[in-house]
C-alpha cells in the first residue's frame, strides 16, 4: 500500500511551453501534497503545498503564476510548470500525505519526473 | 523540527555493514527520528524511524543513544543497491508539516 505514481517520468519541451506534471495516489486518500524541486547535486527543496480544494501554499520565492498547481480530488495534484526555460530543468517530485489509518500523516514519494527544458 | 547533522559521504565494502551516523542534539522530547534514502534519480524511500528504543526491520536497524542526542542507520550486509543519499530527519510523527531534507550522506557501496 501507500503507492505514489507520478506521470510522465521524463519529458523534453523547447523553452516557452507548457508542461503538466500529474501526481496520484494509487491506494489511499490524501489531502495534501506536496511538490519538491531538487537540482543535480542539491537535496530537495520544497516548492509548494498542495491542499484538496482549496489554493496552494507556495514556499518563498517560488513564483506561483509559473508553476501552477491543481488538487482536485482527494488523489490527484498536478503540476504545470508554464512558460517553461532552460533554468527550470530540474527533477520535481510529489508526495502525498495520508490522512488515515496506521499511516496517518506519513508523506510518501512519488518516483519523480525529470524535466529537461531546450 | 529538531536540526540534524550527517557525514557528506560514506564508502562501504559489498556484504559488509553500513554505519550511518546522524547527530540530533537539539531534538526535543517527543520528537522521532526517521531515516529515508533517495536512490539517483528516484524519490526519496521511508527506511525505519524510532523514538527511544532500538529498531529492526527488513531494510535496517536504527540505534539512538541513551540521551538521544544522536543515531545510527545500520544497513546489516550492504549490497551494491544500497548506494544512494541517506537522509536523516527529526520530526514529530503524525506532523502536518512536509518533510524537510538535509543535504543528507552519499553512501556508496564499493564491489
Amino acid at each position: 500500500g501507500a503507492v505514489v505514481s507520478q506521470h510522465p517520468s521524463r519529458v523534453i519541451c523547447k523553452s516557452g511551453t507548457s508542461v503538466k506534471i500529474e501526481c496520484r495516489s494509487l491506494d489511499f486518500q490524501a489531502t495534501t501534497m506536496f511538490w519538491y524541486r531538487q537540482f543535480p547535486k542539491q537535496s530537495l527543496m520544497l516548492m509548494a503545498t498542495s491542499n484538496e480544494g482549496s489554493k496552494a501554499t507556495y514556499e518563498q520565492g517560488v513564483e506561483k503564476d509559473k508553476f501552477l498547481i491543481n488538487h482536485a480530488s482527494l488523489t490527484l495534484s498536478t503540476l504545470t510548470v508554464t512558460s517553461a526555460h532552460p533554468e527550470d530543468s530540474s527533477f520535481y517530485i510529489c508526495s502525498a500525505r495520508d490522512i488515515s489509518g496506521d499511516l496517518r500523516n506519513e508523506q510518501f514519494f512519488g518516483p519523480g519526473t525529470r524535466l529537461t527544458v531546450l | 523540527d529538531a536540526k540534524t547533522t550527517q557525514p557528506p559521504s560514506m564508502d562501504c565494502a559489498e556484504g559488509r555493514a553500513a554505519n550511518l551516523p546522524c547527530n540530533h542534539s537539539t531534538i526535543s522530547g517527543n520528537e522521532y527520528v526517521y531515516w529515508y534514502r533517495q536512490i539517483h534519480s528516484q524519490g526519496p524511500q521511508y527506511i525505519i524511524h524510532g523514538l527511544k528504543n532500538n529498531e529492526t526491520n527488513e531494510m535496517a536497524s536504527l540505534i539512538i543513544t541513551e540521551d538521544r542526542k544522536s543515531s545510527t542507520l545500520i544497513l546489516p550486509h550492504a549490497t551494491l543497491r544500497d548506494t544512494a543519499v541517506y537522509y536523516c530527519i527529526v520530526r514529530l510523527p503524525g506532523s502536518a508539516r512536509q518533510l524537510t531534507f538535509g543535504s543528507g550522506t552519499q553512501l556508496t557501496v564499493l564491489p
